[in-house]
């Protein structure tokens, strides 16, 4: 079984502040782990994806995580946030050996960003 | 543009009418998927199709049925709508490549469900 959890489901950070949204998996075999993110009325965008290769992986819109096997944890990272970085943003984590290949969602981080 | 479009974009439905959401896709993708959103859990995983001719069950597939009669069509069924399902339904798919798979979703607009 596999499971994602986001640690705070609303952050708030001033234009140009760091943005950090939590993000620890469980599961029993070596994950794939994916950010995705959602705009207002639309449907998910994929962020970054790790899938073994680098364990720091860099993404769209100046997002990168880092994927610590340690800590269980894929942690998404922004070095100075914009205004149009607001949206809710979605971890997830994928069964390499199940057949559906299934994502299973974290509840969301719902992330501000205050001018 | 190439894509996933969902029909209809929202719907209030009455309690015990029969329901079919539209989902097609014009990548080639082999797998398609279709997810529950509801405030607070993220997306739940309803029901799944490897390929065309296949389905699975999700999560949370109690009252609804799928069907996946070629690669492009994915459509979800409400038998008898009851208010629960009232929420927002996305459908995705994904290539699904075999050896080096991408895994990598891709999602549709949504569409916006009210159960009365």
């Amino acid at each position: 079984a596999q499971s994602v959890t986001q640690l705070g489901s609303h952050v708030s950070v001033s234009e140009g502040a760091l943005v950090l949204l939590r993000c620890n998996y469980s599961s029993s075999v070596p994950p794939y782990l994916f950010w995705y993110v959602q705009y207002p009325n639309q449907g998910l965008q994929l962020l970054l994806k790790y899938t073994s290769a680098a364990t720091l992986v860099k993404g769209i819109n100046g997002f990168e995580a880092e994927f610590k096997k340690s800590e269980t944890s894929f942690h998404l990272t922004k070095p100075s946030a914009h205004m149009s970085d607001a949206a809710e943003y979605f971890c997830a984590v994928s069964d390499r050996t199940g057949s559906a290949r299934q994502l299973t969602f974290g509840s969301g981080t719902q992330l501000t960003v205050l001018p | 543009i190439a894509g996933i479009t969902q029909a209809p974009t929202s719907q209030i439905l009455a309690a015990g009418r029969r329901m079919t959401l539209r989902c097609t896709q014009d990548m080639r993708h082999n797998a398609m998927y279709w997810y529950r959103q509801d405030l607070g859990l993220g997306l739940r995983l309803i029901h799944y199709s490897n390929t065309a001719g296949t389905t699975g069950k999700g999560e949370v597939p109690d009252g609804y049925s799928v069907s996946r009669a070629n690669t492009d069509d994915f459509p979800l069924t409400l038998a008898s709508a009851v208010p629960s399902q009232t929420s927002v339904y996305f459908c995705a798919s994904s290539p699904r490549t075999s050896g080096g798979v991408t895994d990598t979703q891709y999602f549709g607009p949504g569409t916006r469900l009210t159960v009365l």
